[in-house]
């Protein structure tokens, strides 16, 4: 069974740092990309960033670029976001997400719970 | 970036069909994916690769996408079905990945 689970959400003032972590099991880490998704309090979701199979390619959505980072340990089978110089809209409930192919336009076949960052000024 | 387009809100009654739509432009030379989220959970996969129903999906869920709509149709409407729905491409040039801000399906 395919298990993602998110660790490290907590309330942190505007402009400090939280590290994200999803711990992945129930399939072969490293055959897929994997992804990071949020979702705002009553909106909708937003992608955030993306990792390839062997973290050699990295995404990011506009509104993180230069503030977030992604990254994965695959002999760990985990995935990791480092986020830095937070700000109040980045109050988000934040899910680990795993894409059904290596890279490029697959889609997302399996989603963890999420764990909330809640941001304060 | 991307702009995907989906209407707020659609109500229909037990039984009739569901038809949600995602507008984009040329939307029909992109892979769309659907997910279903209901209150309190993770979103789940319900259509990917424009029309393709992953295992576990009922037939009653089917897709299409041509010129610059994308569709998401649910036929014989069930309580169960009531969710917020969203769309998703993959931009080949960015490589980011946009959502439709979603669409409240509610069974009247």
């Amino acid at each position: 069974e395919v298990q993602l689970v998110e660790s490290g959400g907590d309330l942190v003032q505007s402009g400090r740092s939280l590290r994200l972590s999803c711990a992945a099991s129930g399939f072969t880490f490293d055959d897929y990309a994997m992804h990071w998704v949020r979702q705002a309090p009553g909106k909708g979701l937003e992608w955030v960033s993306g990792i390839n199979w062997n973290g050699g390619a990295l995404d990011y959505a506009d509104s993180v670029k230069g503030r977030f980072t992604i990254s994965r340990d695959n002999a760990k089978s985990s995935l990791y976001l480092q986020m830095n110089s937070l700000r109040t809209e980045d109050t988000a409930l934040y899910y680990c997400v795993k894409q059904f192919t290596a890279a490029g336009r697959g889609a997302f076949d399996y989603w963890g719970r999420g764990t909330l960052v809640t941001v304060s000024s | 970036s991307y702009v995907l387009t989906q209407p707020p809100s659609l109500s229909v009654a037990p039984g009739e069909t569901a038809m949600i739509t995602c507008g984009g432009d040329k939307i029909g030379g992109k892979s769309v994916h659907w997910y279903q989220q209901k209150p309190g959970q993770a979103p789940v996969m319900v259509i990917y690769y424009d029309s393709d129903r992953p295992s576990g999906i009922p037939v009653r869920f089917s897709g299409s996408n041509s010129g610059n709509t994308a569709t998401l149709t649910i036929s014989r409407v069930e309580a169960g079905d009531e969710a917020d729905y969203y769309c998703q491409v993959w931009e080949s040039s960015s490589h980011h990945r946009g959502f439709g801000g979603g669409t409240k399906l509610t069974v009247l």
